[in-house]
């Protein structure tokens, strides 16, 4: 079991630029989230797929902001244009049906400047 | 929204010393975990509890589901320096597929 993996670990990128951080859930998980994690806010979540189908994104702060997940084994969360208030720690988690929490990723620093 | 408050926010503690933390809420949770996060990584959950009134050991920790649904507790006895880290608790309404609220963390260091 690789885990939760989430690419890149770390990004540094000029304001107004596109940022896409991206993720590749346990196999066999049919949910995924994505988390921002800051001091001030802790852990908010941003949306949340079933089965590849996004079932909530009220979490998700503003029109920037956008995700797909196109099959079972793959996300993406993109940011455009990207503004120095996005960064944080981004992570994504996966579980099976509720089996008893979600397994996060190593997560991805983002430093917008 | 749903809000989590975790007490303490931080704790400076003697290695050997046991730990008790709390997390309440404004609203009923049908679950209750609590995760650890070290430098540099995700969460990991340590213990899940789904019954009001549940206690649950994993190792040196214990965790309380509270009775009303509105609280939990973790306790970590006799602590050792891998402890360190910053503790949430987290709080699910729906059974299947639910999202998590997670609370603000409580940071727990060793000293030496």
């Amino acid at each position: 079991d690789a885990g939760v993996i989430q690419s890149p670990r770390h990004e540094v990128t000029e304001m107004g630029q596109e940022v896409t951080l991206r993720c590749k859930p346990i196999s066999g998980h049919n949910s995924l989230f994505w988390y921002r994690q800051t001091m001030m806010r802790g852990l908010e979540l941003l949306i949340y797929f079933n089965n590849n189908v996004p079932i909530d994104d009220s979490g998700m702060p503003e029109d920037r902001f956008s995700a797909k997940m196109p099959n079972a084994s793959f996300s993406t969360l993109k940011i455009q244009p990207s503004e120095p208030r996005d960064s944080a720690v981004y992570f994504c988690a996966s579980t099976r049906d509720w089996a008893g929490g979600y397994t996060f990723g190593s997560g991805t620093r983002l430093t917008v400047v | 929204g749903q809000q989590l408050n975790q007490s303490p926010q931080s704790m400076f503690i003697q290695e050997g010393e046991d730990v008790s933390m709390n997390c309440t809420s404004s609203s009923i949770f049908n679950t209750w975990l609590w995760y650890k996060q070290d430098p540099g990584e995700g969460p990991v959950l340590l213990i899940a509890l789904y019954k009001a009134g549940e206690l649950t050991s994993n190792g040196r920790l214990t965790a309380q589901f509270g009775i009303t649904r509105k609280d939990s507790f973790l306790n970590i006895s006799a602590s050792i320096p891998s402890d360190v880290g910053i503790y949430f608790c987290a709080g699910g309404s729906n059974f299947g597929n639910e999202k998590l609220t997670f609370g603000t963390g409580t940071r727990l260091t060793i000293i030496p």
